[in-house]
């Protein structure tokens, strides 16, 4: 099994902010099969990057992914009030697929 | 647009089976790859397997015992039975749709379930 480990844990940032998300796998990721998804209180997690670098339907273009192997990242360029929440990535390269445990992006 | 819905009791007893429904809507159920996903409270996500229309089934080997999922391409719904459920069952169920690169991109809204006497 691939574990995800996501770092840091919490980011506290401010509108306006870069910020930089980290996913690290525990052996390479089979056809670079990384995905990220925001999720926020009460509700489903969304979609943003597959792929590692590929932006889902409709993501605006400050969520940027980059990476393979067994590291990647998730970047937005510039914190919107509603970006803060919690991410995840995922990996689907290999059975089972799994989810890293998460990173909270709140508001400094 | 592709939307799921998850149904079912919000309540099971140990050792009991956990049984839910997802109801696609705005696409068939005879394609692509239909999948479970779970979150404890507070916690994170646990993939729980998946089921390709044709009926073929990738299970999570730590719950593969315990895991049965089906379609029903006729109502356009596929459903999940987890058995002799324990309070570590207690989580937020969602179903998913996986596309043809297997990225988990429709989602349910997700359905509490609380396993207690």
């Amino acid at each position: 099994e691939i574990v995800l480990t996501q770092s840091p844990g919490t980011l506290s940032l401010s509108p306006g902010e870069r910020a930089t998300l980290s996913c690290r796998a525990s052996q390479s990721i089979s056809s670079n099969f990384l995905a990220w998804y925001q999720q926020k209180p009460g509700l489903a997690p969304r979609l943003l990057i597959y792929g590692a670098s590929n932006w889902a339907t409709g993501i605006p273009d400050r969520f940027s992914g980059s990476g393979s192997g067994t590291d990647f990242t998730l970047t937005i360029s510039r914190l919107e009030p509603e970006d803060f929440a919690v991410y995840y990535c995922h990996q689907y390269g290999s059975s089972p697929w799994t989810f890293g445990q998460g990173t909270k992006v709140e508001i400094k | 647009q592709v939307q799921l819905q998850e149904s079912g009791p919000g309540l099971v007893k140990p050792s009991e089976t956990l049984s839910l429904m997802c109801t696609v809507s705005g696409g068939s159920i005879s394609s692509h790859y239909w999948s479970w996903i779970r979150q404890p409270p507070g916690k994170g996500l646990e993939w729980i397997g998946y089921m390709y229309y044709s009926g073929s089934t990738n299970y999570n080997p730590s719950l593969k015992s315990r895991v049965t999922m089906s379609l029903d391409t006729s109502k356009n719904q596929f459903s999940l039975k987890l058995s002799s459920v324990t309070a570590a069952d207690t989580a937020v169920y969602y179903c998913a749709r996986a596309n043809w690169n297997y990225v988990l991109d429709y989602w349910g809204q997700g359905i509490l379930v609380t396993v207690s006497s």
